[in-house]
């Protein structure tokens, strides 16, 4: 079974200070990964999804995120961050054997954006 | 750009009552799923559906849910008799192909169940 671990429950940051939302998984397969984020009052947004090839993937808004397989991480990073950061953010990994559709969240991270 | 709707945002239900749970995804998407969170929990898989018929569904999906496609354009989740542990955020979610495949699967803002 895959689970996701979200180390970091809640992330305070000041605006233009670098992050990174950490994200480990575990799996008996190769999996996809992804992390989404959600904003107030809206749904989950893709931000980026790591498939296969290169292990650093750019996404949406200046995220990007690197996979590590042998350390079983997808840790997400922008490094300097807006006030319009501000939301919950959630790593997800979904089965690469093609057993599966589902995604497995984690319990999501919520970053702040101080002034 | 297309979204996935949900309908209603906010529902209040007594324990007992049938709920359902309206969602229209992205039009040409021929994958749809349901996933529920409950307060300071994980988003968990409920079901997914195609052509039809149920793909795959989780150990949660018991005989009290129900999924279906009425028309081209509405998918629904119906719980027949709700308990207080259903209370959740319910979201529905579409995809154009299988998410199988690492297809990214869309993701609607949610329906908030509260059940009494």
């Amino acid at each position: 079974a895959q689970s996701v671990t979200q180390l970091d429950s809640q992330v305070p940051v000041f605006e233009e200070a670098p992050v990174e939302l950490r994200c480990n998984y575990s799996s008996s397969v190769s999996v996809y990964l992804f992390w989404y984020v959600q904003y107030p009052n809206q749904g989950l947004q893709l931000l980026l999804k790591y498939l296969s090839g290169s292990t650093l993937v750019k996404g949406i808004n200046g995220f990007e995120a690197e996979f590590n397989k042998s350390q079983t991480s997808f840790h997400l990073r922008k490094p300097s961050v807006h006030i319009s950061d501000t939301a919950e953010y959630f790593c997800a990994v979904s089965d690469n054997g093609g057993g599966s559709e589902k995604l497995v969240f984690g319990k999501g991270t919520k970053l702040t954006v101080n002034p | 750009e297309p979204e996935v709707t949900q309908t209603p945002s906010h529902q209040v239900t007594q324990m007992g009552q049938e709920v359902i749970l309206r969602c229209v995804p992205i039009s040409n998407h021929l994958y749809f799923y349901w996933y529920r969170q409950i307060l300071g929990q994980k988003v968990e898989f409920l079901v997914s559906f195609y052509n039809n018929e149920i793909s795959e569904k989780s150990e949660i999906f018991d005989d009290q849910f129900s999924v279906e496609r009425p028309d081209g354009s509405n998918f629904t989740l119906k719980i027949r008799s709700t308990k207080l542990e259903d209370s959740a955020m319910y979201f529905c979610a579409s995809s154009l192909t299988s998410g199988r495949a690492g297809e990214t699967q869309y993701f609607g803002p949610g329906t908030r169940l509260l059940v009494l």
